[in-house]
Parts: C-alpha cells; structure tokens; sequence
C-alpha cells in the first residue's frame, strides 16, 4: 500500500516549457486535491476533483489545468511554466466529503527559471 | 470567506515541557478543523481533526486540541514535547456547507530543544 505517489520528485523547467505532474493513489479514495505550497504561505488549493469525472477550480488555478484520468489518478499540467510557478506541488487524496482528513504524497519540487 | 491564522511563526519549548500551537479560524457556518504535520521535505500528514461532539480531540503521536467556539480557536497541544516533534504545523479548516475546499493557516514551525 503505496498511499499516494508523485513523480517526479524534481523538476527545473525554463520559462515557456510544459510539463505534467503525475499523481496516484491506491486507496480507493474518491477525491483528489493539488496544492502549492510556497514558503509564510501554507498550501494553496490549486484544483480538486469531488470524484471521479468531476474537476473544480480551487484558490489559484490560473497557469494549470488538470485531468482525472480514473479513480486512481490526477495530473496537473503547466502549458507554459513562468517563474512564479516555482514551487513545491503537493497531491492529496481523501474517502470524501468535507469532514474527511487528507493524505497527501511526497510533493514535486518545481523551478522555472 | 474562510481563513485560518496561525499567529506564531515559530514556537521554541524545551524536551519534557508542554507545547501549545495556536489556530484561530473564521468560517460563515460550522466548522469541521484539523491539524497536520510537515517532517522535512515530506508531505503532510494529519494529526487529528474536530467534527462534532467533545471539544478535546486526542490524536496521533500524543497530540489534542481544543475546539473553542466563542474563540473561533483550535489550538494543539502536547503534554510533554519530544525532540522528535520538531516539524512544521499546519492548521486547517472546513465550512461544513463549503464543499471540499480546504484553507490552510500559513504554519508554525515547532523546535524543541533537548
């Protein structure tokens, strides 16, 4: 039992490049979640899928889109990297619902330069 | 529009002694909390959570926290602190009717010192 995974676990891109952030979870869990996190900020939601076929905009989706391939798996993609997106990329997963605690993977350090 | 503050950039407390992490919060209907921690270069991973019902929840690794609904507060604590809970600390919160959208507090770095 896995958890949740990420990969890859760096990445340095140059302005104007894309990339897809990979992310998978084996437990079953109906909801998945990326985040940024940037340092005296915390984590900021960037999309969520509630469950499988379903993808929302979180607090700061601008430059990222998203796609949820199956129940497992949901990847964050950057069309074009600018340097403000340099930051640490968490995927998260939970059972579902508002009161459930989330289980996040081990996160994608990105830097755009 | 919800929020969480975690007044405390850094919290220093010696081996032995109890530590306390402070959460206020601001949601428009009820809130469903929780509290996550960060070891280096590692995702998060939850501590404990408030829903309903006693307003001491106890959780992993010795950790509680106390629900105060007149103070919109969440605090962590732990009796006793160990070097080991050095880390960063996240405080987290729902709106009940709000859906999945989950707003973290910027995060308080704990040291303890042996």
């Amino acid at each position: 039992n896995a958890g949740v995974t990420q990969t890859p676990k760096f990445q340095v891109l140059k302005t104007g490049q894309s990339m897809t952030l990979q992310c998978a979870q084996d437990m079953n869990h109906n909801s998945m979640y990326w985040y940024r996190q940037d340092p005296g900020m915390g984590l900021r939601l960037i999309y969520y899928s509630a469950s499988e076929g379903t993808t929302d905009k979180g607090e700061v989706p601008n430059g990222y889109n998203v796609s949820r391939l199956n129940k497992r798996e949901f990847s964050l993609r950057l069309e074009s990297a600018a340097p403000s997106q340099t930051s640490v990329y968490f995927c998260a997963s939970s059972t579902g619902g508002s009161a459930y605690e989330q289980y996040f993977g081990p996160g994608t350090r990105l830097t755009v330069t | 529009a919800q929020s969480v503050a975690q007044p405390e950039d850094q919290v220093n407390v010696a081996e032995g002694n109890p530590l306390t992490v402070k959460c206020t919060y601001s949601v428009s209907g009820n809130p469903y909390l929780f509290w996550y921690v960060q070891y280096p270069n590692r995702g998060l991973q939850f501590l404990l959570k408030y829903i309903t019902g006693d307003n001491l929840v106890k959780g992993s690794y010795g950790f509680e926290a106390e629900f105060n609904k007149s103070q919109t507060s969440f605090h962590l604590k732990k009796p006793s602190a160990l070097v080991s809970d050095s880390a960063l600390y996240f405080c987290a919160v729902r709106d009940m009717n709000g859906g999945f959208k989950t707003i973290f507090g910027a995060g308080t770095r704990l040291f303890v010192k042996a």
